[in-house]
């Protein structure tokens, strides 16, 4: 399948700094790239949706000043944990969708802010 | 708003044939799909179906949706201790705007 890469695969920050994620699809063009986040033994949970050369659209509740994205290219989408606190520890995961059809999803990042 | 549930947990013996369901809620679902999550990773993308079909083979996997019910399932034959991990049905909402919305995820135990 196609592959979507995700760097850095962890990261541990500390309190009050911004961390950047990225998310690249390697073999197509992703015009569309999704964020998630997922904490422990849960399911994973919607934060925006990255459209490339245009704003992201967030989920309700997700502050759009908090995670910073950006979608310069079509095959790179960049988030970025501003001003982290351990609260903001978890895993981010990003995924991309071809035609609609299949969404593949990076390895995920590990954040850990401390 | 649109649903998904699966059942948490489930525990096979290898060789045997494990099957994990799940159901849904919103009837405008184009496409259904199961990812596998082994621990620390991403996600994988396993199989998807169309919902206009009622069954799709691939190997060891074989995807069932009744669509009447909103019901899918997930068949793993011969299940081995690798495939030990969590499974997410997934479907993607046509009245979300395309958006994947997941299951809590099965976590499947595969004991020797």
């Amino acid at each position: 399948g196609a592959v979507v890469s995700q760097h850095p695969s962890r990261v541990i920050c500390k309190s009050g700094t911004s961390v950047k994620i990225e998310c690249r699809s390697l073999d197509f063009q992703a015009t569309t790239m999704f964020w998630y986040r997922q904490f422990p033994k849960k399911s994973l949970m919607l934060m925006a949706t990255s459209n490339e050369g245009s704003k992201a659209t967030y989920e309700q509740g997700v502050e759009k000043d908090k995670f910073l994205i950006n979608h310069a290219s079509l095959t790179l989408s960049t988030l970025t944990v501003t001003s982290a606190h351990p609260e903001d520890s978890s895993f981010y995961i990003c995924s991309a969708d071809i035609s609609n059809t299949e969404a593949f999803f990076g390895q995920g990042t590990r954040l850990t802010v401390v | 708003g649109e649903d998904v549930e699966q059942s948490l947990f489930l525990s096979v013996r290898e060789g045997d044939s494990s099957v994990i369901n799940c159901t849904y809620t919103d009837s405008s679902s184009t496409y259904l799909y199961w990812y596998k999550q082994e621990p620390g990773a991403g996600l994988q993308l396993l199989t998807y179906i169309f919902s206009n079909m009622d069954m799709k083979q691939d190997q060891r996997l074989t995807v069932l949706l009744n669509k009447k019910d909103k019901h899918l399932s997930l068949r793993i034959a011969d299940t081995q201790t690798g495939d030990s991990a969590i499974y997410f049905c997934a479907e993607r909402s046509y009245n979300q705007g395309g958006k994947l919305i997941f299951g809590q995820g099965t976590e499947l135990s595969v004991k020797p």
